[in-house]
């Protein structure tokens, strides 16, 4: 079946580092959604891709999707402790289904 | 906007006992519903597609008879674990998409410890 594979798995950095996480699906995607949930909380929807190539911006977020529609980054520039968390992208199939990767936990040291 | 609630929060429970878990829509009309289920420190695991008026579709793996599903009203979906056990204990969590957008909303889970 379909799957969507994240890594790292973990990343530990400096604050004022920068910090990225890739996403690579076994197929096709007709978008792919960007997702944050802290520790003890749920995912809270950070962002949404659909076209082939696109990246859009967040601040200090920078969010990019592949030409072949198949992977996808986040990239946080010069991390801060607020970005402390895990970072999950959700590949969304034509069934509508989203199928979540395992996730990226940051831990920024300050 | 895109408000979604569960309740309740927290639960724990008997072994042998039914556990039920509301997720509503507060701010919208959500035409699909979703249930995850999330271990420690693991991803989420979609358990069940729950459309309005019918039936749920169930992911491969999720009994349906253990795990009811009922989506009686555009803002509100119920999830009812059966005969819980301690391996039901997890972190529940729903998610409510808005009309025909992608986007899913999720509820704050709701965590079931099962004694």
């Amino acid at each position: 079946g379909q799957q969507v594979m994240q890594i790292p798995q973990y990343q530990h950095v400096q604050e004022g580092e920068d910090f990225t996480t890739y996403c690579n699906s076994s197929t096709t995607l007709s978008n792919i959604q960007w997702y944050k949930q802290r520790p003890g909380g749920h995912p809270v929807f950070l962002i949404q891709l659909v076209k082939s190539g696109e990246v859009k911006k967040q601040k200090r977020l920078t969010f990019q999707f592949g030409e072949a529609k198949k992977n996808s980054s986040l990239h946080i520039t010069a991390t801060q402790t607020t970005d402390v968390g895990t970072y999950f992208c959700a590949g969304s199939s034509n069934t509508g289904k989203l199928i979540f990767g395992q996730g990226t936990t940051l831990q920024v040291k300050p | 906007g895109a408000v979604v609630s569960q309740h309740p929060s927290r639960v724990i429970c008997k072994s042998g006992t039914s556990v039920k878990i509301e997720c509503r829509s507060l701010d919208f009309q959500a035409t699909t519903m979703f249930w995850y289920r999330q271990f420690p420190k693991k991803s989420l695991m979609l358990m069940a597609t729950s459309n309005e008026g019918s039936k749920a579709t169930y992911e491969q793996g999720v009994e349906k008879d253990k795990f009811l599903i009922n989506h009686a009203s555009l803002t509100l979906s119920t999830l009812t674990v059966t005969s819980a056990h301690p391996e039901d204990s997890s972190f529940y969590i729903c998610s409510a998409r808005m009309g025909h957008t992608d986007t899913q909303y999720f509820g704050p889970g709701t965590r079931l410890t099962v004694l």
